[in-house]
């Protein structure tokens, strides 16, 4: 079936560098996309999202890309800080076939990022 | 704190036992969500609510699942004979219902059940 999958498990920064999480979805459905933080032992954060009539979109430190043309999304975090460190899900959004008003929100299965002092 | 609450955080239960969670969603909220997550995956949906009404459920919700809302506010997932393999981490969302709301979930701390 169609999928929300991500390039690389865990990517490892240097505090101070910038870090780009990628992730790849194949719904073409999909309208509605959103990034989520989730640090050990806590449930999922928003951290931005983007409508697919957009191409990019900046938040504080934050930048979500989207190329619609092969299905890519990306996180760019800039100025990476240890407080970044987490596992970040990206999460496709479409209405549930049987319109019952729910969104359906379908996750990868994440990037483990891990920032270095 | 008006976030999403979830109890218990932690519940470990052996083999065959019946085991409960509740949310409380943010109060203006009329959608409600439960998700499940295991290790190093993301969260899968199981069922959803529009105020006391159960609209969806999914696949992965066995007939030892039950969850309700009964008054529209906060929600139970039961698991009846728990298994080894309902250990998860169940996770609670909340979202509110108006014009031109996105699809921003708002989910809380979670309730990590271990079945032994």
């Amino acid at each position: 079936g169609e999928s929300v999958g991500l390039h690389l498990p865990t990517l490892s920064v240097q505090e101070g560098d910038n870090s780009i999480i990628n992730c790849a979805y194949s719904n073409s459905a999909s309208d509605y996309f959103i990034w989520y933080k989730q640090e050990s032992g806590k449930g999922p954060q928003f951290i931005i999202d983007i409508r697919s009539n957009m191409d990019k979109r900046q938040g504080q430190r934050v930048t979500v890309l989207l190329n619609k043309t092969v299905k890519h999304l990306s996180l760019q975090i800039a100025a990476t800080q240890p407080g970044d460190s987490a596992v970040y899900f990206c999460a496709e959004n479409t209405r549930s076939p049987r319109d019952t008003g729910r969104r359906a929100l379908t996750f990868g299965s994440g990037t483990r990022l891990q920032v270095q002092p | 704190d008006t976030g999403v609450s979830q109890n218990p955080r932690h519940k470990i239960t052996k083999r065959g036992q019946n085991v409960t969670f509740r949310c409380d969603p943010i109060s203006e909220h009329n959608r409600l969500y439960w998700y499940r997550q295991t290790l190093g995956q993301g969260p899968e949906f199981l069922t959803y609510f529009q105020n006391e009404a159960q609209l969806e459920k999914s696949r992965l919700l066995s007939d030892r699942f039950s969850a309700e809302r009964p008054k529209g506010s906060f929600s139970t997932l039961e698991i009846q004979r728990t298994e080894q393999g309902d250990s998860a981490m169940y996770l609670c969302a909340s979202s509110p219902t108006r014009q031109g709301t996105t699809g921003e979930l708002f989910f809380g701390e979670g309730s990590r059940l271990t079945v032994l």
